[in-house]
């Protein structure tokens, strides 16, 4: 079973910068794209972008384009998503998943990572 | 790029099945048989249910089932159970390496 281990909550304030990330298994991530997958307070899920971590092209949805940053470490088999000014209407979880390119479907998740973003 | 559309909620009594919409445009679900559809438990991991319309992942339960008419997706759960009762989202491909989601739809299992 696949499975997708996120960095923890965490609270920061606007303007600081921040970079979680969803750590798989060497077979988890090769040859596989990632996504992530935001829910703000009280919303539905919304796709932000997709990595490959074999060789770190990145697609953006167009919402977040320019907003969040994805990159990858493929020799440690992480992926991350990164800000560098938070704002308040960051605060959400911050979802990590294993995309199966050719179905177009998520099929392994991370637990999620609460981001507060909060003066 | 507009999120899909689907019902806000959706309610059945334990046995019953119920059936959520999720309606996009010719620009997503109407252009691709690549919709897949999660169960969300909040605090957990979504939980994938269906892919490419009506494909079902190993272990998921027959309950699940999924079709698409035009630019309407939609997914259907028999014999509803109490364990059932979370929220599910649409997903669909919508070109050029974008996907987007529905709103989400609430069930409760009266």
């Amino acid at each position: 079973e696949v499975q997708l281990g996120q960095s923890g909550a965490v609270v920061k304030k606007p303007g600081e910068s921040l970079r979680i990330s969803c750590k798989g298994s060497p077979h988890s991530f090769t040859d596989h794209w990632i996504a992530w997958v935001r829910q703000m307070p009280g919303k539905g899920l919304e796709w932000m972008g997709i990595i490959y971590p074999d060789d770190s092209d990145t697609r953006y949805s167009p919402s977040f384009e320019g907003r969040v940053i994805v990159s990858a470490d493929k020799s440690i088999s992480t992926a991350y998503l990164q800000w560098t000014s938070l704002r308040a209407s960051d605060t959400a979880m911050y979802f990590c998943a294993r995309l199966v390119g050719s179905s177009s479907y998520l099929d392994s998740w991370g637990q999620g990572t609460l981001v507060t973003v909060s003066s | 790029q507009s999120a899909l559309t689907q019902p806000a909620s959706v309610s059945g009594s334990p046995g019953q099945s119920i059936t959520i919409s999720c309606t996009g445009t010719s620009s997503d679900v109407g252009s691709y048989n690549l919709v897949s559809w999660y169960q969300y438990h909040p605090g957990k991991a979504p939980k994938v249910l269906i892919y490419e319309v009506r494909e079902r992942p190993s272990g998921v339960s027959i309950r699940f089932s999924g079709s698409k008419s035009g630019d309407t997706a939609s997914l259907t759960i028999s014999g509803l159970q109490a364990e059932d009762e979370a929220d599910y989202y649409c997903c669909s491909y919508a070109g050029t390496s974008t996907w987007v989601f529905g709103e989400g739809t609430k069930l409760t299992v009266l």
